[in-house]
């Protein structure tokens, strides 16, 4: 079974520009979350989605951030314009509709540098 | 609040030592506390859990257990090899809550 896929690996821009990241749960996971590590920093929660619907989206930093999960399947993150301190690794973790913290399944992560 | 606080990294050590990466934890309720593991190129990975006081987890050599006199929920392994490698974060999460709060992971490296 195919775990949880994140694209791009790594995404290098420039301040100002948009990138958008895409994560791919394991086929049937009804509940996504997004979590951004700053480096050398605690990895933090973002957001959580259950299927197309956001249940939390109280670690979303700022309006620049947009999440979107269309069709309940795989989910973007889009950064609109970047700015420096939004470098860092995000990943991706999904579980069942059942499942606790203890069963979130985390894609390996998208490094994000903004120059 | 709730917050984790492990020891920083990097820990490096020769093959077959003995590890501990220490934790500790503020909680206002009575959290299950986790420890998860990431590999090189690949996603954390749940590596063992604990959910009440005094609860020891293991798996693949690795333990832990619940203190909640000081605390704390250090890993500890008894003899460590190359392929344990990786970044180790220590979580914990409140009852009812599916979202973790981890702590800044400490990178082990193994030199054989």
């Amino acid at each position: 079974e195919a775990g949880v896929t994140q694209f791009p690996s790594h995404s290098v821009i420039e301040k100002g520009q948009t990138v958008t990241l895409r994560c791919d749960p394991i086929s049937g996971h009804d509940n996504l979350y997004w979590y951004r590590r700053v480096m050398g920093k605690e990895i933090k929660f973002l957001l959580h989605f259950v299927k197309e619907s956001k249940q939390d989206e109280s670690g979303m930093p700022n309006n620049r951030f947009l999440a979107e999960r269309t069709g309940g399947t795989y989910s973007t993150l889009k950064v609109q314009p970047a700015e420096l301190e939004d470098s860092g690794v995000y990943f991706c973790a999904s579980s069942p509709i059942a499942g606790g913290a203890n069963e979130q399944f985390f894609g390996p992560g998208t490094r994000l540098t903004v120059l | 609040g709730n917050s984790v606080t492990q020891m920083e990294g990097p820990v490096t050590l020769s093959e077959e030592a003995f590890l501990t990466i220490n934790c500790t934890y503020t909680a206002t309720g009575y959290p299950s506390l986790f420890w998860y593991v990431q590999y090189p190129g690949e996603g954390l990975q749940l590596l063992l859990k604990a959910t009440k006081a005094d609860d020891k987890g293991s798996n693949k050599g690795f333990e832990a257990t619940y203190r909640k006199e000081t605390t704390s929920f250090h890993l500890e392994k008894g003899s460590v090899q190359v392929s344990d490698s990786a970044v180790y974060f220590c979580a914990l999460s409140e009852r009812g809550s599916y979202i973790p709060t981890f702590g800044r992971g400490t990178s082990l490296i193994v030199h054989p």
